[in-house]
């Protein structure tokens, strides 16, 4: 399995608070991505890093940010969450195979 | 806008029997098909993978049919056990003009019943 891991796995806040997710690899992979996960939708895309310091928008990137300023990390800024941000975020790695490992998702809940 | 069209979203088999789930897509440039598979509180994990230049591509009792023309991909579990029990997800994604991020079916749960 790649080595990714996100932190935190679990994580219970307030409405309007800032909320920062983190994801780390090893696997040295070019692109990571962070997708959501909620019932009846799927995985879908939030934003995506193909290099240090490269970043684009996926399908559902409005209330987030990201940032990555070193290959193995990847940042999910949520600036003022609210409950619609509820979900199962998953952070996923892959090289130029075009292959895409998932790490074990992080539990976040907005109240 | 769904790329990726998956059915059905839910799928009960007995053990022993044959699980078959479709996805479509629509995007033309689409060159490389994923199947994941995810158990309750775990990561998606890639199961298997098929690029557009075999039509057919088997892993074990798991395989991927494609259909170029028809813009669909399958995949059949071949003696479903219940251990095989979990969410699958169909993906796609146009590799070859730029890498693009996998866009994913909506899932299917899957029960194998003894």
């Amino acid at each position: 399995d790649a080595g990714i891991t996100q932190s935190p796995r679990h994580k219970v806040t307030e409405t309007g608070t800032p909320v920062t997710l983190r994801c780390h690899q090893t696997e040295n992979h070019r692109y990571m991505y962070w997708y959501r996960q909620d019932p009846g939708h799927g995985l879908r895309l939030i934003h995506y890093s193909y290099g240090v310091k490269d970043t684009d928008k996926g399908e559902v990137s409005d209330g987030y940010s990201v940032s990555r300023s070193k290959t193995e990390d990847f940042l999910l800024t949520l600036e003022s969450a609210t409950s619609s941000q509820t979900s199962v975020y998953f952070c996923g790695s892959g090289g130029n195979t075009g292959e895409l490992f998932f790490g074990e998702g992080s539990r976040l809940t907005v109240l | 806008q769904q790329q990726v069209k998956q059915s059905p979203q839910s799928l009960i088999v007995q053990k022993g029997g044959i699980s078959i789930i479709n996805c479509a897509y629509e995007n033309t440039a689409f060159d490389y098909f994923p199947w994941y598979q995810q158990f309750p509180g775990k990561g998606p994990a890639l199961l298997i993978a098929i690029r557009p230049d075999v039509s057919e591509k088997k892993e074990g009792r798991f395989t991927i049919s494609f259909n170029k023309s028809a813009k669909q991909f399958s995949l059949h579990i071949m003696d479903s056990q219940p251990g095989d029990s979990a969410t699958y997800f169909c993906a796609a994604s146009a590799y070859n003009s730029g890498n693009t991020p996998l866009v994913f079916g909506k899932g299917t749960r899957l029960s194998v019943i003894a």
